[in-house]
């Protein structure tokens, strides 16, 4: 079974607007991570930002943020005020494992945006 | 400064031979991994090490042989090389803490086997 599914194969936004990129996760284990990560045209996997399962708040890094619904099991990342190199494949991504080690992220399909000028 | 790294970035070989990748991270963490990421992009985890102990070992080709020399290097050596392993092969690093602890992921050496 899916884990970590993305529904967006490919987004598209306009320059400065916002744009949501969908997540949902599946676990049973009542503690957890998640994370997204950004991979441009070069190829290199950027960390971007990370929820934990016991986070009170949603996750916020400078444009970017987390939505964090967990009753529903969603973590959908927001990025505003899109710029042309925000264009990439964004990875959503969930920790499995409690450490030493055995913690393995499990990723998602990914989703292509492209930020049109 | 480079925090994890990979040599090499490219890597294009014949079917059945054997080929290296190394990794190197100067992070100080205690714990690195290999991921693959097929042609669709979908990345999966292969192999974890922590402090130079064999911890995660995903289901692959044995093959496949991960060697930890000390905890900042994390290398792959691949036998028989097949038409299938053709990929991205990242390595990445991170505490191995759990919590909120983060993955570090190297540039990626893209593998193709002719």
């Amino acid at each position: 079974a899916q884990k970590i599914t993305q529904t967006q194969p490919g987004m598209f936004v306009q320059e400065k607007e916002a744009v949501t990129l969908d997540c949902t996760y599946d676990t049973s284990d009542p503690s957890y991570g998640l994370f997204w990560y950004k991979q441009p045209s070069s190829g290199e996997m950027i960390f971007l930002i990370y929820q934990g399962s016991y986070d009170q708040q949603n996750a916020t890094e400078g444009r970017y943020s987390l939505n964090f619904q967990k009753a529903r099991k969603s973590a959908n990342l927001v990025i505003s005020a899109s710029q042309l190199g925000d264009s990439a494949m964004y990875f959503c991504a969930m920790r499995e494992g409690r450490g030493g080690g055995s913690e393995k992220l499990v990723f998602g399909k990914g989703t292509k945006l492209t930020v049109n000028p | 400064d480079t925090a994890v790294s990979q040599t090499p970035k490219y890597l294009v070989t014949q079917m059945g031979n054997d080929k290296s990748i190394k990794c190197e991270q100067n992070l100080g963490h205690d714990t690195m991994y290999w991921y693959k990421q097929d042609s669709k992009k979908f990345l999966k985890i292969m192999f974890s090490y922590n402090n130079k102990e064999l911890i995660i070992n995903e289901t692959v080709p044995n093959r496949f042989s991960p060697k930890s020399p000390d905890k900042a290097h994390l290398n792959l050596h691949i036998n028989s090389l097949e038409l299938g392993d053709s990929a991205v092969y990242f390595c990445a690093s991170s505490r191995g803490l759990g919590g909120t602890d983060t993955q570090y992921f190297g540039p990626g050496t893209r593998l193709t086997v002719l």
